[in-house]
């Protein structure tokens, strides 16, 4: 069973538009929830943590639920720029590993 | 530059030969981790460093791969015998190892393209 799993998509939505990415992870104990950003043939970038509380940043929210295990990113107003592969990352309680999904692909259309 | 360096940028080599790539971290970054990913996956954990010594190399499909961090700063992958199922994007990553100051930010490297015919 992978670790972190994402429904890869694509979302193609219209510029303006709100989407919204789940995540579900495996392991009960994992302590550290992340989203990374992946633009087309570059290398991965950090978005956002996600806390407990769950947090914002501009546009994006994130949110985790512990008791079902799963993460997610809510992109508000979308902007052409958004278009890219978004990566949900996951860090269990021991040592410093981090997890990937297979990234969920969206395309923002104008 | 100050960040990620990874050599060589694309490698093509034939099946069965002997490959490696290479990564410089960042300055002071004790933790490095390779990564692997082919086209329409995400980043596989291939091993993490701590310093010198490989923390977790879980990820290692097999023991045609290996990988050394003998001074706990550049590293270099190995791959031995390769096959044409290698064929993969090399990703390289270092961090900031102190568990309260991390993050969980991983700075990447560019990565290297390996293609094996």
């Amino acid at each position: 069973r992978k670790e972190v799993e994402q429904d890869p998509g694509p979302f193609n939505v219209p510029e303006g538009a709100t989407v919204a990415f789940n995540c579900t992870y495996s392991n009960s104990a994992s302590q550290s929830f992340f989203w990374y950003r992946q633009d087309c043939r570059k290398e991965p970038k950090l978005l956002m943590s996600v806390y407990s509380s769950g947090n914002e940043d501009g546009r994006f929210t994130a949110q985790l639920n512990r008791a079902s295990q799963y993460i997610s990113l809510l992109i508000r107003d979308s902007k052409l720029s958004d278009s890219a592969t978004y990566l949900c990352v996951v860090s269990p309680n021991t040592g410093n590993q981090f997890y990937f999904g297979t990234g969920t692909s969206l395309t923002v259309i104008p | 530059g100050a960040g990620v360096s990874q050599t060589p940028s694309n490698k093509v080599t034939e099946k069965g030969k002997y490959v490696e790539l290479r990564c410089d971290p960042i300055s002071g970054h004790t933790a490095l981790y390779w990564y692997r990913q082919s086209l329409g996956q995400g980043p596989e954990f291939l091993i993490y460093f701590q310093g010198t010594g490989a923390a977790d190399d879980s990820g290692l499909p097999n023991d045609r791969f290996f990988a050394v961090r003998p001074e706990g700063s550049v590293s270099t992958l190995k791959i031995q015998r390769t096959e044409r199922g290698d064929s993969a994007m090399y990703l390289c990553a270092s961090s900031v190892t102190d568990r309260d100051a991390n993050t969980g930010e991983l700075f990447f490297g560019e990565g290297s393209r390996l293609t094996v015919l």
